[in-house]
C-alpha cells in the first residue's frame, strides 16, 4: 500500500542553525501539502506544491517538490524556537481517493 | 470561533463500549475527512464526505467504525464496541474543494479517546 517516509525523524539543532526534513513516496502524488503539528497542537497547513520540480519560499522555508512528484522536501534556514513541531509531508495517491500523511519529523530547537 | 470544532475533546471509556463524536467543520466547507493519530505518528486517513456523500473509506476502518454526514453540515463518528487498540486522538478536518483538488486542510482540536 500507499507509504510516505520522512527522515529524519527526529533532529535537534541550535537555534539559528538550518534544518531540512526530506519526504519520499512509494507511488506518485499528485500534489503535496505540508502541516506543522506543535506538541499537543493539531497539524496546521503551510504551503501546497502541485506542479513537478515546483520550489516554494515563505520567509524562512524553502519547499521543494521532486521532478518525479514522489519527494519533497522543506528546509528551514536559520532556525528559531518557533520553530519547534512536527512536520509532515501529506498528498494524495494519483487516485485521488485518499490522502496520506507522510511519517514527520519532529524539530527540537535548543537556545 | 469560526474554526473546526469537535466534541468531547476528551473521552475515557471503557472496553466494550461504544462511542460517538462530533465535528463541526467551517461553515462553508464542503469536504470533511477523519483522521486518527497515536503517539508519535502521522494522522492516518479514515475516511471523508463531500457534502452528505461518504466518498472513500480508509480499509483502516473496521466494521466497528461508522460516520455520518447527514446535511452535509456536522459530521459523527461512532466506534462500536471499543478496543483498546482504539485509544487515539481522532482528528476532523475540513477544507473547500475547488478545481478538483485536495486543498487546505484545516483541523479541529481532536478527541482524545482512552479505552481502558
Amino acid at each position: 500500500g500507499q507509504q510516505v517516509m520522512q527522515i529524519p525523524q527526529y533532529q535537534h539543532v541550535q537555534e539559528g542553525e538550518d534544518f531540512t526534513t526530506y519526504c519520499n513516496s512509494s507511488t506518485t502524488l499528485s500534489n503535496i501539502q505540508w502541516y506543522k503539528q506543535r506538541p499537543g497542537g493539531h497539524p496546521v497547513f503551510l504551503i501546497q506544491l502541485v506542479k513537478s520540480g515546483e520550489v516554494k519560499k515563505q520567509k524562512r522555508l524553502t519547499f521543494q517538490f521532486g521532478e518525479a512528484k514522489k519527494n519533497s522536501s522543506l528546509h528551514i534556514t536559520a532556525t528559531q524556537t518557533t520553530d519547534v513541531g512536527t512536520y509532515f509531508c501529506a498528498g494524495p495517491t494519483n487516485t485521488g481517493n485518499q490522502f496520506y500523511f507522510g511519517t514527520g519529523t519532529s524539530l527540537t530547537v535548543i537556545p | 470561533d469560526t474554526g473546526v470544532s469537535q466534541d468531547p475533546r476528551h473521552k475515557i471509556t471503557k472496553r466494550g463500549q461504544n462511542v460517538t463524536f462530533r465535528c463541526d467543520p467551517i461553515s462553508e466547507h464542503n469536504r470533511l475527512y477523519w483522521y486518527r493519530q497515536t503517539l508519535g505518528q502521522g494522522p492516518e486517513f479514515l475516511t471523508y464526505f463531500q457534502n452528505e456523500a461518504q466518498l472513500e473509506k480508509s480499509r483502516l476502518l473496521s466494521d466497528r467504525f461508522s460516520a455520518e454526514r447527514p446535511k452535509g453540515s456536522f459530521s459523527t463518528l461512532e466506534i462500536q464496541r471499543t478496543e483498546q487498540g482504539d485509544s487515539a486522538m481522532y482528528l476532523c478536518a475540513s477544507s473547500l474543494r475547488t478545481s478538483g483538488r485536495w486543498n487546505e486542510q484545516f483541523f479541529g482540536p481532536g478527541t482524545r479517546l482512552t479505552v481502558l
